[in-house]
């Protein structure tokens, strides 16, 4: 079946440092990739998607691009702030029956000043 | 209602009660799914309705655990005899459907009913 396998954290950053988040991914077919956040104490949202190949998707500074050739859709952004502290969550989206979404363990991210 | 709403979002029960958390998807959208939020385990899969049917129950960790949904809307998840490895935040999300009928796979969630079984 699906799988997203993504780095266990949590990770701690400076504020200005550069973050990647490592996300790799087993699917069928060419499925929806998504990055979802959740600050501390709110639910999870949308924080970025590419729906196919090469595709990338960029939100609040964060950009992440779909390889298909490694399975991969790693998160970046080049210069976080104490507001990115949260858990950030690596999802897919099957391309086929009724689309399941499949997520990863999640990774905690905290900045520090 | 404007997002997806979900109650109670704390429960606290003793060991062997019944409990119900409800979830009220975002208007217009006929995708509904239950998932599971424990320390350290990411999110698990529970249940999904496409309407008030459930064509993928797969994640239902046991016999304990059932769900309904009615009017193609609010979603009920029902656990009997609460054990306390049922701790847990469950999460509610619910989703589009794109002009080829398919799911977007963008999901909305709810805030969350975080269980805490004694």
């Amino acid at each position: 079946g699906d799988s997203v396998t993504q780095m266990e954290g949590p990770v701690t950053l400076s504020e200005e440092a550069f973050l990647t988040i490592n996300c790799t991914y087993t699917a069928t077919g060419y499925p929806s990739l998504f990055w979802y956040v959740q600050y501390p104490g709110e639910g999870l949202q949308l924080l970025l998607k590419a729906t196919k190949a090469d595709d990338k998707g960029s939100n609040k500074g964060f950009e992440a691009t779909y390889r298909k050739e490694t399975t991969s859709f790693h998160l970046e952004k080049g210069s976080v702030q104490v507001s990115d502290s949260a858990v950030y969550f690596c999802a897919l989206s099957s391309s086929g029956g009724y689309q399941k979404v499949t997520f990863g363990i999640g990774t905690k991210l905290q900045v520090i000043p | 209602g404007a997002g997806v709403s979900q109650s109670p979002s704390n429960k606290v029960t003793e060991k062997g009660k019944d409990v119900e958390l409800r979830c009220d998807p975002i208007s217009g959208h006929t995708a509904l799914y239950w998932y599971r939020q424990s320390l350290g385990q990411g999110l698990e899969f529970l249940i999904y309705f496409q309407g008030n049917s459930a064509p993928d129950k797969s994640g239902l960790p046991s016999d304990r655990f059932s769900a309904e949904r009615t009017g193609g809307s609010v979603s009920t998840l029902t656990i009997q005899r609460t054990q306390q490895e049922d701790s847990a935040v469950y999460l509610c999300a619910s989703s589009a459907r794109t002009s080829g009928n398919k799911n977007t796979g963008e999901l909305f969630f709810g805030e969350g009913s975080r269980l805490t079984v004694l």
